[in-house]
């Protein structure tokens, strides 16, 4: 199993561009997550997901789009980049019940500057 | 909205020596999670706790959460250079998604 795998690992976009960031994963798992993460700071999400077909918005989610079509992937649009996008963006997976999420399953992360 | 806090923000500890980082949250948690980052690296998970006043270990690690299920500890014995990194804790509140703290960045002086 390759479990959550992320793609680009780096990228540099103009201001005003836009681009999407893969993520799929091999785990079956329901819920799936986009976190980013700035310099010396904790993981602020920003859209999740349920199941195919769900997504909802978490705490910093504009300038951001997602979809999932399928369980395998959620990919992340970002629309006319800014500067304040330059982070790195993780998406993770997990099993999720009544319970609620169960361990999370991270990507290596996508390292994307905005010049 | 619930919030889970996290200290203390940076422990600087000496080769061999012991330190806990605690969480704590504004309500009852359904579960609490912890997670390790490598400096460059993502977050990896370490362990979950569900019941009240759970204790697991692993290996030099000791994980415990409270009896009112709103605050978690991690305590790691003779801290040795691969422990450096940052710890999150990570708490359900039975919804779709995890409430990160703010992390406990660890480095370790030989």
């Amino acid at each position: 199993n390759a479990g959550v795998t992320q793609t680009p690992k780096f990228r540099i976009l103009k201001i005003g561009q836009s681009m999407t960031l893969q993520c799929t994963q091999d785990m079956n798992h329901n819920y799936m997550y986009w976190y980013r993460q700035d310099p010396g700071m904790g993981l602020k999400l920003i859209y999740y997901s349920v199941g195919a077909g769900i997504t909802d918005k978490g705490e910093v989610p504009n300038g951001y789009n997602v979809s999932r079509s399928t369980t395998e992937d959620f990919p992340l649009r970002l629309e006319l980049a800014a500067p304040s996008q330059t982070s790195v963006y993780f998406c993770a997976s997990s099993y999720g019940d009544r319970g609620g999420p169960y361990g999370y399953t991270f990507g290596s992360g996508t390292r994307l500057t905005v010049v | 909205g619930q919030q889970v806090m996290q200290i203390p923000q940076y422990q600087h500890v000496q080769e061999g020596e012991d330190f806990t980082t605690y969480c704590n949250s504004s309500t009852t948690l359904s579960n609490i999670q912890w997670y390790k980052q490598r400096p460059g690296g993502h977050p990896v998970f370490l362990i979950q706790l569900v019941k009240s006043g759970e204790v697991k270990k692993q290996k030099r690690l000791t994980f415990q959460f409270g009896e009112a299920k709103k605050n978690s500890s991690l305590h790691i014995t003779a801290t040795q250079t691969t422990d450096v990194g940052t710890y999150f804790c990570a708490g359900s509140l039975r919804d779709y998604k995890l409430s990160f703290g703010a992390g406990t960045t660890v480095t370790v002086r030989a």
